[in-house]
């Protein structure tokens, strides 16, 4: 079936870096493209940016801009957020979506992973 | 940025009652707006999309309605699955942004 499954739960300390995998799979990966959504701890959803899995061209929320780095792997039909200089403010839940291909308008998020949580703690 | 305003934030209701969200857009959107469902500890799921097209699978009490900067998630009569955390998201543009989220909680 159609299904994104995530890398698991990291802990890392303030200024450091965390890598999150999204793996696609029951679809052409390079038909769609990946968005990257947060949340905080009791807190809703965030928007951190968009991946076209065809030829990686990228959108950042400007808050991230700088820190964040979203990459595909067509290969292994994976997806990747890297987000760095950490605090703890990162601390989330970090989900991938299926979004468009291109920067056009949408109807949804059809497919989520099912989370990564990540803790920033020194 | 298109900011969308849910209300309200938080309702109290009663298995079988009818219950209506509403979500306003800071600016025109046309119908590009998608209703999720999350519950504790999982990800968000697709309810609605296009303002108003039922997503494959979920029940037909769900509705939504609306173009342009209004829109509601109407549920006519709430079963006990429902309670949950339903929030909007517009997907006219980028930033892909959300409202803030209605806790519907049992009575």
């Amino acid at each position: 079936q159609v299904q994104l499954v995530q890398s698991g739960a990291e802990v890392k300390k303030p200024g450091a870096s965390v890598k999150v995998s999204c793996k696609a799979s029951g679809y052409s990966f390079t038909t769609y493209g990946i968005s990257w959504v947060r949340q905080a701890p009791g807190q809703g959803l965030e928007w951190m940016g968009w991946i076209s899995a065809y030829n990686g061209n990228t959108k950042y929320a400007q808050k991230l801009q700088g820190r964040v780095t979203m990459t595909t792997d067509t290969s292994t039909s994976t997806a990747y957020m890297e987000l760095r200089s950490l605090r703890s403010d990162d601390t989330a839940v970090y989900y991938c979506a299926r979004d468009v291909l291109t920067m056009i308008p949408a109807m949804a998020f059809d497919i989520w992973g099912q989370g990564t949580m990540v803790t920033v703690s020194s | 940025d298109i900011q969308l305003t849910q209300s309200p934030s938080f309702l109290s209701a009663s298995v079988g009652d009818r219950v209506t969200i509403t979500c306003r857009a800071s600016q025109g959107i046309s119908s590009y707006l998608a209703w999720y469902q999350q519950k504790p500890g999982k990800a968000p799921k697709l309810l609605i999309y296009a303002a108003s097209t039922l997503q494959s699978g979920v029940p037909s009490r769900f509705s939504g309605t609306g173009s342009g900067t209004e829109f509601t998630l109407t549920i006519s009569s709430l079963q006990p699955e429902d309670f949950a955390t339903y929030y909007c998201q517009q997907l006219n543009n980028y930033p892909r942004t959300f409202g803030q989220g209605t806790k519907v909680e049992i009575k």
